[in-house]
């Protein structure tokens, strides 16, 4: 079973388009983590969820909108995708504050 | 400054060797500290943790702290060519009742065969 998974893989859209990725966790943590990946390799941190619960918002575009249904999912739906979204999209989670991340296998987002 | 800076290298060194990663930080509020590596296409992994000042070894790598320095390195020994990747450092930061990750850019390591 894999700890942390995020679906799609890969996704390839265009210019203006909407669109969401998902991840889920069965590790039981309670807190998950949307980080962005640029091409050089920068992981930035996007938003964090403790128990469902916003707790960390970065400075990110409010096309971006993150979304915790349970305290196992915690998805990202971006609007009006632009060419500067294009970057690989990495779900973490943590045990308990200050305790490693965990990170599901990313998805990679192009857009063209 | 950046909060976390890494030499981006690439770092050569031939098999056999240590690899000697640096990483250093700008707050010295930073709590906790990890290593990960990264290979091309996959999601970064966990590699060592440290939370005090000294040394912690595991198998072939050993993460070294130094608060008063602001620096956090990782040696790796009998460096393989399997160890080629991206290294990444990333700290924990106290922020409003709970912690920030802030990772560094990364090391490019080669170990050549």
């Amino acid at each position: 079973d894999t700890a942390v998974s995020q679906t799609p893989k890969y996704l390839v859209t265009q210019m203006g388009n909407d669109k969401s990725i998902k991840c889920e966790q069965n590790l039981g943590h309670d807190t998950m983590y949307w980080y962005k990946q640029d091409s050089k390799k920068f992981l930035k941190i996007m938003f964090s969820y403790n128990n469902k619960e916003l707790i960390i918002n970065e400075t990110v575009p409010n096309r971006f909108s993150p979304k915790s249904p349970d305290k196992a999912h915690l998805n990202l739906h971006i609007n009006s995708l632009e060419l500067g979204d294009s970057a690989v999209y990495f779900c973490a989670t943590t045990e308990r504050r200050n305790s490693p991340l965990h990170f599901g296998n990313g998805t990679r987002l192009t857009v063209t | 400054q950046k909060e976390v800076e890494q030499n981006s290298g690439p770092l050569s060194v031939p098999e056999g060797a240590i690899a000697s990663l640096n990483c250093t930080y700008s707050d010295r509020g930073s709590q906790s500290f990890f290593w990960y590596r990264q290979y091309s296409g996959k999601s970064p992994e966990l590699i060592m943790f440290i939370y005090s000042n000294g040394d912690k070894e595991d198998g072939r790598f050993t993460a070294q702290l130094n608060k008063a320095s602001q620096y956090v390195s990782l040696l790796i020994r009998d460096s393989q060519p399997s160890d080629s990747a991206t290294y990444l450092c990333a700290v924990t930061l106290p922020l409003s009742g709970t912690y920030k990750y802030i990772f560094g850019t990364g090391t490019r390591l080669k170990v050549l065969a």
